[in-house]
């Protein structure tokens, strides 16, 4: 167990739907990050938050966005969803997010089906 | 641009027999370099990390990985597979020198330890 936890597990909902994806980084940990996975594009990194500020981005569509709360949660927030938003959606936690010798803490993912 | 190839999708390996995951990267100044593994149906888990230093890792689970420079490549070993070895692994590096660059995957190898 990572220590990261990320809710739903499953989440099973329509194109053009909105959903939430919510992680709690381990306790102490300041930056949070998003990633995606999928069969055909491997883990795509998405954004990365620390202390409450985005402190990078990537591959991150303009119908997603993210934000981290200051009690250090963070939730992303995918909208008007499409079938190729279907994939593993992993929360990873690091103690910095400016020390890159850090290692990230990997949540167990949440599970996005879009029909 | 930094990036990461890990030439093979599926290594097959008998257990007790030594094991190679092979990974090569990209990166315009120095790399720091990871190792993940992936169980079914959970997030990554660190193994191990190649900051500076001594060329030769160790990591958990009796997993090592050697960083040559030259050949700009950071290949996961093990002296003896055993079939609980079985999982996907990511390589991933980051360049340490581009600032607050996030750490790219590889697109995965999928480790096959037949009993």
């Amino acid at each position: 167990d990572s220590g990261v936890t990320q809710t739903p597990k499953h989440l099973i909902t329509a194109t053009g739907q909105r959903v939430t994806l919510r992680c709690s980084p381990r306790s102490g940990d300041l930056s949070v990050y998003w990633y995606q996975q999928s069969l055909d594009q491997g883990l795509q990194f998405l954004i990365q938050y620390y202390n409450g500020e985005e402190r990078a981005k990537g591959n991150i569509l303009e119908r997603f966005s993210a934000q981290q709360f200051p009690d250090l949660h963070s939730e992303l927030n995918l909208s008007s969803l499409e079938l190729g938003d279907s994939a593993l959606y992993f929360c990873a936690s690091s103690p910095r997010g400016h020390r890159v010798v850090d290692e990230q803490f990997f949540g167990p993912g949440t599970r996005l089906t879009v029909l | 641009a930094q990036s990461v190839a890990q030439p093979e999708d599926q290594v097959n390996v008998a257990e007790g027999n030594p094991l190679t995951v092979k990974c090569t990267y990209s990166v315009s100044g120095n790399p720091y370099l990871f190792w993940y593994v992936q169980y079914p149906n959970r997030g990554l888990q660190f193994l191990l990390k190649y900051i500076t230093g001594d060329n030769l890792v160790k990591g958990s689970y009796g997993f090592e990985a050697e960083f040559n420079k030259s050949q700009t490549s950071f290949h996961l070993k093990k002296p003896s597979a055993l079939v609980s070895d079985s999982a996907l692994y990511f390589c991933a590096v980051r360049d340490m020198d581009s600032g607050n660059t996030p750490l790219v995957f590889g697109k995965g190898t999928r480790l096959s330890v037949i009993a």
